[in-house]
């Protein structure tokens, strides 16, 4: 069974750029979570989609965004990039909503410039 | 308040020892308690999980032990392994009207042969 995959790995923006993350859930995982991490900042929450809606939002600002389709593949978008975007964007998929049984992407890598 | 407190930050035991971490919260309103391990350049992977009317779990060389009263647990890693090295996050999931997964900011493992 495929894990979660997400593209790209690797990619270099610069300022003020946008960039479009993508992540394709394990098959008959129907809710897909979006994490930031960044070293000593563990794991913020960016949001939750189950069936194409969002059901939770984490406390970042509107430049964040995100939507499900209906096959549940996911993507996360980033507008007017910032230095501070720098991370490690982890998707992560489960069976179902709320559980705590994430199973993670190995996640796509930011440098912003 | 919902928050997870994870401690220690960093943590070195030797080959062979017990490798402890320890988590707190504050909310009743937890209602599962993962833990996840992550490896660099990987996604985080669930290790072990407890629900809070069991005291302890155990899974191989990992324990998770539960306290309900002091509203704390912690995980035990007995004859730790340079393979071990990692970073751990504990996390809880809020059964609050706003259901979410709450993680500590993780515990940075290193094993000594």
């Amino acid at each position: 069974k495929a894990g979660v995959t997400q593209t790209p790995r690797y990619l270099i923006k610069t300022r003020g750029q946008q960039v479009t993350l993508s992540c394709s859930p394990i098959s008959g995982h129907r809710s897909v979570s979006w994490y930031q991490q960044t070293p000593g900042q563990g794991l913020q929450f960016l949001f939750e989609y189950f069936s194409e809606t969002q059901r939770n939002k984490g406390n970042f600002p509107g430049r964040f965004s995100g939507r499900q389709f209906s096959n549940s593949r996911s993507e996360m978008n980033v507008s007017t990039l910032e230095l501070g975007d720098s991370a490690l964007y982890l998707c992560a998929s489960s069976r179902g909503q709320y559980t705590g049984e994430l199973f993670f992407g190995e996640g796509s890598r930011l440098t912003v410039l | 308040q919902q928050q997870v407190k994870q401690s220690p930050q960093s943590l070195i035991v030797q080959k062979g020892g017990i490798s402890i971490i320890n988590c707190a919260y504050e909310n009743t309103a937890f209602d599962y308690f993962p833990w996840y391990q992550q490896f660099p350049g990987k996604g985080p992977a669930l290790l072990i999980a407890i629900r809070p009317d069991v005291s302890e779990k155990k899974e191989g060389r990992f324990t998770i032990s539960f306290n309900k009263s002091a509203k704390q647990f912690s995980l035990h890693i007995m004859d730790s392994q340079p393979g071990d090295s990692a970073t751990y996050f504990c996390a809880a999931t809020y059964a609050g009207n706003n259901r979410k997964l709450i993680w500590g900011l993780g515990t940075s493992l290193a094993v000594n042969p």
